[in-house]
């Protein structure tokens, strides 16, 4: 019930390219859904996130698609560069105050020049 | 949002010793959390910490071996305790800062020998 299931767990695009990063949650009771970016040797660093309540949101290059019905959500970066190339995370939380957050298993993802 | 200074940056520790990493936010925070980053995985949260109070520990981790203070609202201190090479792990303190916006220090990459 607390899981979220992250795919790809590895991912190579070229640069100019579409990446793309599914993750899916059975925990209806999860309100935020939060994506990661994470560099070598850095903890991670909020990209971007959503609440249940809407279908899309963007910035920038990044855009998240949430499936309400189907509890799923993705990450979707656009004109991917060589900059990208990090460890992307997505993760849920539920309730009000503060939270933990339940971690997806993570996506290598790779920008060839 | 919070600006955590987390110390150790890295450590390379002796088996059966332990090591306390601290975790320092710019401003004030009702919980702290900890995670622990195995090499190549996901962050899995081990305890929330709570000011005045005993830190709530997640299912596999013990308080022996993971002790953890809060002695105000902008500092916490995590312990590895009897280090064994299974602990080499990059452990994250996070904090809820403004609501729903968790931030992540840089991490201790610890490495036991």
């Amino acid at each position: 019930q607390q899981q979220v299931k992250q795919s790809p767990q590895s991912l190579i695009v070229q640069k100019g390219g579409i990446s793309i990063i599914n993750c899916a949650y059975e925990n209806t009771a999860f309100d935020y859904f939060p994506w990661y970016q994470q560099f070598p040797g850095k903890g991670p660093a909020l990209l971007i996130a959503i609440r249940p309540d809407v279908s899309e949101k963007k910035e920038g290059r990044f855009t998240i698609s949430f499936n309400k019905s189907a509890k799923q959500f993705s990450l979707h970066i656009m004109d991917s560069q060589p900059g990208d190339s990090a460890t992307y995370f997505c993760a849920a939380s539920s309730g009000q105050g503060a939270q933990k957050l339940v971690f997806g298993q993570g996506t290598r993802l790779t920008i060839n020049p | 949002s919070a600006v955590i200074s987390q110390k150790p940056s890295r450590d390379i520790c002796q088996r059966g010793t332990s090591l306390t990493i601290q975790c320092q936010v710019d401003s004030q925070v009702t919980m702290m959390f900890w995670y622990r980053q195995q090499p190549g995985q996901s962050l899995t949260l081990i305890a929330t910490a709570n000011q005045g109070s005993e830190a709530t520990y997640e299912s596999g981790f013990v308080i022996d071996k993971f002790p953890i203070s809060r002695p105000n609202l902008t500092f916490s201190t995590l312990t590895v305790s009897n280090m064994s090479p299974e602990d080499s792990s990059i452990y994250l303190c996070s904090v809820e800062d403004p609501p729903k916006r968790y931030t992540f220090g840089s991490g201790t990459r610890l490495t036991v020998v």
